[in-house]
């Protein structure tokens, strides 16, 4: 079982909506990232926040807003999606910085997005 | 830049064959390796990782070892099942302060019993 856990696993929504995912983990781990996957691609990085605050943002377009509301949540607000943002989003988290990460991501199972 | 090469696929195999996934990395300092897998439908899940030279990962009868000499992180197991159809990602990281992995380009496996 994995100890990231997503939702919602699957969710549709028009171009207009405004949606939110979440992720939420509880080993302890600092740093928090999401990801886009397109099918049988490898996953794109979009955000990480590092003990929580917002550290990398891969020049993601505004309509996806991450929140971190503490160490466990991850929340990715959706707004005025295209069609073209319909993939899997991936959660993963990871330990701290330092000698002790050594870059393992513990991934959720994600969460399937269709845009109509 | 650092970069990973994963053979392309996608591979077929049948029931109880040797399997190699190959893959090479071109990084500076000493990363650590990984290969996740994700099965249809599912999240990617860690399957094996290496840390330092001549680390040898294995999980589920998979091994690879880290050979930093041919700058290789190969994926083989002895006799694939039906249940191991997925696609393979080979990735390394700097670790520490650096949030990035690298990713090579997946490599889909199917079994056929």
């Amino acid at each position: 079982d994995t100890e990231v856990t997503q939702t919602p696993k699957h969710l549709v929504m028009g171009m207009t909506n405004k949606k939110s995912l979440k992720c939420e983990q509880h080993m302890g781990h600092r740093a928090m990232y999401w990801y886009k996957q397109k099918a049988k691609k490898p996953p794109e990085l979009m955000f990480v926040y590092s003990y929580e605050k917002l550290s990398i943002n891969e020049s993601v377009p505004s309509r996806f807003s991450p929140e971190c509301p503490n160490s466990s949540l991850l929340n990715l607000h959706l707004h005025a999606l295209q069609p073209e943002d319909s993939a899997l989003y991936l959660c993963a988290s990871s330990q701290g910085s330092g000698i002790v990460n050594t870059g393992e991501l513990f991934f959720g199972e994600g969460s399937r997005l269709t845009v109509l | 830049g650092d970069s990973v090469t994963q053979m392309e696929g996608p591979v077929t195999l049948s029931e109880e064959a040797f399997l190699t996934i190959n893959c090479t990395y071109t990084a500076t300092g000493y990363p650590s390796l990984f290969w996740y897998v994700q099965y249809p439908g599912e999240g990617l899940q860690l399957l094996l990782k290496a840390t330092k030279a001549d680390d040898k990962g294995s999980n589920k009868g998979f091994e690879a070892t880290y050979r930093k000499e041919t700058t290789s992180f190969h994926l083989e197991k002895g006799s694939v099942q039906v249940s191991d159809s997925a696609v393979y990602f080979c990735a390394l990281s700097k670790g520490g302060n650096n949030r990035k992995l690298i990713w090579g380009l997946g490599t889909s496996l199917a079994v056929n019993p």
